[in-house]
């Protein structure tokens, strides 16, 4: 069973902040918290990950709570193309079968005009 | 040209016969994995491999079989394909350690078993 927990579908305004929350209440101290995202029926794309510090990258901010219960991750400014289904996983990093990825169902982002 | 590529990307084939899925990768990566997705579900796995003589199940590895015939393929077999294997597949590939542990997704097989 996937170990987070996500709302099934977001809104978001084009050119606004989309921030997406992922509760993970049960994440043990050597998993990370990765995104990916889908979009439409393409393979899913990674987006970002960290263990306990917030992260930036080209595509996304991973904010992720002290007791790294729960995180979220922003789209700064959401775009049409950034309409997709968003997965926040638990894993971790390397290692053995630890580091398969196990999808939920994911949050369901609508970037409206 | 696409660092992860299946083939076919679409199939429909009747219940009872044997189809294989095969995937490529151009990345030089270790490992390599076969998901399945149901609609409006996540992926899950069937099967994995770390390397060309390691073969792992996965979740959901029952009426499935796979061969890992180099670094590069990995190829997933329906032996007696059933109406329910009907669903969107995916390989992954991901490095063995280090870096950033992703996996990279090819385009997909959408099969349709009648």
């Amino acid at each position: 069973d996937a170990k987070t927990t996500q709302p099934t579908s977001m809104d978001c305004a084009e050119g606004r902040a989309a921030n997406l929350p992922c509760n993970h209440s049960t994440i043990s101290g050597n998993e990370y918290v990765y995104w990916y995202r889908q979009i439409h029926s393409q393979g899913p794309q990674y987006i970002i990950h960290g263990l306990k510090n917030n992260e930036t990258n080209e595509m996304a901010s991973l904010i992720i709570t002290e007791d790294r219960k729960s995180s979220t991750l922003i789209l700064p400014h959401a775009t049409l193309r950034d309409t997709a289904v968003y997965y926040c996983i638990v894993r971790v990093a390397i290692g053995g079968s630890q580091g398969n990825l196990i999808f939920g169902k994911g949050t369901k982002l609508s970037v409206k005009p | 040209d696409a660092d992860v590529t299946q083939t076919p990307r679409n199939r429909i084939t009747k219940t009872g016969k044997r189809i294989m899925l095969e995937c490529s990768q151009t990345k030089g990566h270790d490992r390599m994995y076969w998901y399945r997705q149901d609609p409006g579900l996540g992926l899950r796995l069937i099967y994995y491999s770390f390397d060309v003589k390691d073969i792992n199940k996965g979740e959901i590895s029952d009426g499935y079989s796979v061969s890992r015939q180099a670094q590069a393929k990995f190829s997933l077999s329906l032996e007696s394909a059933i109406p329910n294997q009907t669903a969107l597949y995916f390989c992954a590939t991901s490095e063995l350690a280090g870096g950033s542990n992703e996996q990279f997704f090819g385009p997909g097989t959408r099969l349709t078993v009648l």
